[in-house]
């Protein structure tokens, strides 16, 4: 089966850093995305993780280890606008399909709000 | 516009009737899928298609839900017999299917079954 378990919320202060991290169980892992979702708005998407280490994407970066099955998502000079759910999905391929098929397993989302 | 739109934004039908959605994809992208999320929950994958073929389905797509998309381009998610259970935000999401295949999602359809 697939599992993926992020925190419920987090809160932060305007100006600070926040790690939301996420870890993964699941078959045929091809990778590993992290969604914005605006209430009642449709998700965007914020990064991307196949390799082990680290991307980064001005104030947002992601992490990837795959041996341990774990993410996180690193936002840094946090403003108002960045009050939102992030969603953390794995890539799950079909053992008969070819490594960019597949579908994503989303966590529960993470409801992050950012205090002035 | 050029991003993923959905038809209709809002749907509210009684129970033990029939909807059906409507989604347009980003023109050059071949890959399709169709999400449920439900309140607080991330989006439940449903089913997607490469071009007009539907490669996969998830078991929570019951016999009452059909998907198509005939030609390629849009599709749409027919629900028959709705339930109360089915009361979510339908949503559909694009992909380019080759390197990164991020997914690009729609606004989505908001379904509340009285």
């Amino acid at each position: 089966g697939q599992n993926i378990d992020q925190p419920t919320e987090m809160t932060a202060t305007e100006g600070a850093i926040v790690q939301i991290n996420c870890t993964y169980q699941t078959s045929g892992f091809n990778g590993l995305f992290w969604y914005q979702q605006h209430a009642g708005e449709a998700p965007t998407f914020l990064s991307y993780n196949v390799l082990d280490g680290l991307e980064e994407k001005g104030r947002f970066s992601s992490f990837l280890s795959r041996s341990k099955g774990y993410s996180y998502l690193l936002l840094k000079e946090l403003q108002m606008k960045d009050s939102a759910s992030y969603l953390c999905a794995a890539l799950e391929v079909p053992s008969w399909g070819g490594s960019t098929l597949g579908r994503l397993y989303f966590g529960r989302g993470t409801q992050l709000t950012v205090w002035p | 516009d050029t991003g993923v739109s959905q038809n209709p934004r809002h749907k509210i039908t009684k129970r033990g009737q029939n909807v059906t959605f409507r989604c347009d994809p980003i023109s050059e992208h071949n890959r399709l899928y169709w999400y449920r999320q439900t309140l607080g929950q991330g989006p439940e994958f449903l089913t997607y298609f490469q071009n007009e073929a539907q490669l996969e389905k998830s078991r929570l797509l019951s016999d009452r839900f059909s998907a198509e998309r005939p030609k390629g381009s849009f599709s749409t998610l027919e629900i028959q017999r709705t339930e109360q259970g089915d009361s979510a935000m339908y949503l559909c999401a694009s992909s380019f299917g080759l390197g990164l295949n991020e997914q690009f999602f729609g606004p989505g359809t908001r379904l509340t079954v009285l």
